[in-house]
């Protein structure tokens, strides 16, 4: 019953290979945003969509794109992986309907950079 | 910005015990405040909330009590189980704001010994 859906749940890439990430959901969310996670640390907001609107953090590198073709589907673009982006990657959903809400959270990816 | 401090980044309990997570945070604005449980492998998931026209929320065995003046608010778990061992995540964010305005803490890892 897994309602929003990251792949896959592990990532190896090599430094400079890019490399994209997954996540899909079957909630119809008009929301949907990227956190990064590194250990021990908080998840960190990197972008959002909301519907096509696409919503940059501005502390957020170049190297980080997003792409979200339809209301079920956004993938997160590294285009140049440095070893400092080894980290989890957590997709969230929420329904966009009204303020504080509810976040839905994906299992995330664990990127590995060699 | 707002920053959002969580105290401790570890507690070992015993089963039955109680067990208590501090956050402070730093944004007088700031007026909704959810924790999230991350079970080890799982994703996130929002387990209680507190808005800052209320002092305490209840559910179960879990509260959490927020202090406005103080700027700081806590999550108590009573009873605890070694199903609850997993790591939370207190945040905030400001009011009328949206989920992309929410900051988290960095997390403590609840260990519950049987």
């Amino acid at each position: 019953d897994a309602m929003v859906i990251q792949n896959p749940r592990y990532q190896v890439t090599q430094f400079g290979k890019p490399v994209t990430l997954s996540c899909s959901q079957t909630l119809n969310h008009n929301v949907m945003y990227w956190y990064q996670q590194k250990s021990s640390q908080a998840p960190k907001l990197l972008f959002h969509y909301y519907d096509k609107d696409f919503n940059n953090e501005a502390d957020t590198p170049d190297n980080f794109q997003s792409r979200r073709p339809n209301t079920s589907f956004c993938f997160l673009d590294i285009r140049s992986p440095g070893l400092g982006d080894a980290a989890m990657y957590l997709c969230a959903t929420s329904t966009g309907q009204g303020t504080n809400e509810k976040l839905f959270f994906g299992s995330g990816t664990q990127l590995s950079v060699l | 910005g707002e920053n959002v401090e969580q105290h401790p980044s570890t507690l070992s309990v015993q089963e039955g015990d109680s067990a208590v997570i501090k956050c402070t945070y730093s944004d007088s604005a700031s007026n909704y405040f959810p924790w999230y449980k991350q079970e080890l492998g799982k994703r996130p998931q929002l387990i209680i909330d507190i808005r800052s026209n209320v002092g305490e929320k209840k559910d179960q065995r879990i509260a959490v009590t927020l202090n406005k003046t103080a700027k700081h608010f806590s999550l108590h778990i009573t009873e605890t189980q070694p199903e609850d061992s997993a790591v939370y995540f207190c945040a905030a964010s400001p009011a009328g704001g949206s989920n992309y305005k929410l900051t988290f803490g960095k997390g403590t890892l609840l260990t519950v010994n049987p």
